[in-house]
């Protein structure tokens, strides 16, 4: 199956920074998604994002899927934002919306 | 809406028992996905369905079994549990394999 990896696997930051979440992946994508996944073990959509850039607030996310990479940009972080962040997709050949998931980011936010 | 519900959210089984794991959803979806989630990882697929009465393997479904008589439900069996199945499990669903949501998860211990 498609290999997914998101770099990097933790990050620590006080709130107001901002951040940069990478998601590779090694084949064609038919979609993409980026999930948060708060402490309570919920799984949230940010974004539905298989090409393109969309923004909510103060994230964003890019995906260039000809070079086969997505990115995550959360701006002037809150302690909120803590919890593990995954990117996941369906390669191009699935009808079936199987989606691989990476490892995740674990991000930590400081008052 | 609701969205996707599952219960229970926590049970705890001896090593030989069986149990369901309950899946409803209420935006009319076709496709639904179980997957599970162990520690660190992010998920893998173990059934999906496209449709009422149609159902197929994932990545990792040896150990349990589904059924889909009805649009809405997407149950999964465990028959006998063992260690080995102590994950946290999360049912999803789509339209037609587009953006997928998640229920809350059932995170389940065997002893």
């Amino acid at each position: 199956g498609i290999q997914v990896e998101q770099s990097p696997p933790d990050l620590i930051l006080q709130e107001g920074a901002n951040s940069t979440l990478r998601c590779n992946f090694s084949d064609s994508v038919n979609n993409l998604q980026w999930f948060h996944q708060n402490p309570w073990g919920q799984l949230i959509n940010l974004f539905y994002i298989p090409s393109g850039t969309k923004q909510n607030g103060r994230l964003s996310a890019t995906t260039v899927a000809t070079e086969r990479y997505s990115l995550l940009y959360i701006s002037s972080s809150q302690t909120t934002d803590s919890g593990v962040y995954f990117c996941a997709v369906v390669d191009r050949g699935s009808t079936l919306g199987r989606l691989y998931f990476g490892r995740g980011t674990q991000l930590t936010v400081w008052p | 809406n609701a969205g996707v519900t599952q219960t229970p959210k926590f049970r705890i089984l001896k090593i030989g028992q069986s149990m369901t794991l309950q899946c409803t959803q209420d935006m009319n979806h076709n496709y639904m996905y179980w997957y599970r989630q162990d520690p660190g990882m992010g998920l893998k697929l173990i059934y999906y369905s496209v449709g009422a009465g149609i159902t197929d393997k994932g990545e990792v479904p040896n150990g349990y079994n589904v059924s889909r008589s009805t649009t809405e439900d997407f149950p999964l069996r465990l028959e006998l549990a063992a260690p080995s199945q102590t994950s946290v499990y999360f049912c999803a669903s789509s339209a037609q394999g587009n953006e997928q949501f998640f229920g809350p998860g059932t995170r389940l211990t065997v002893l």
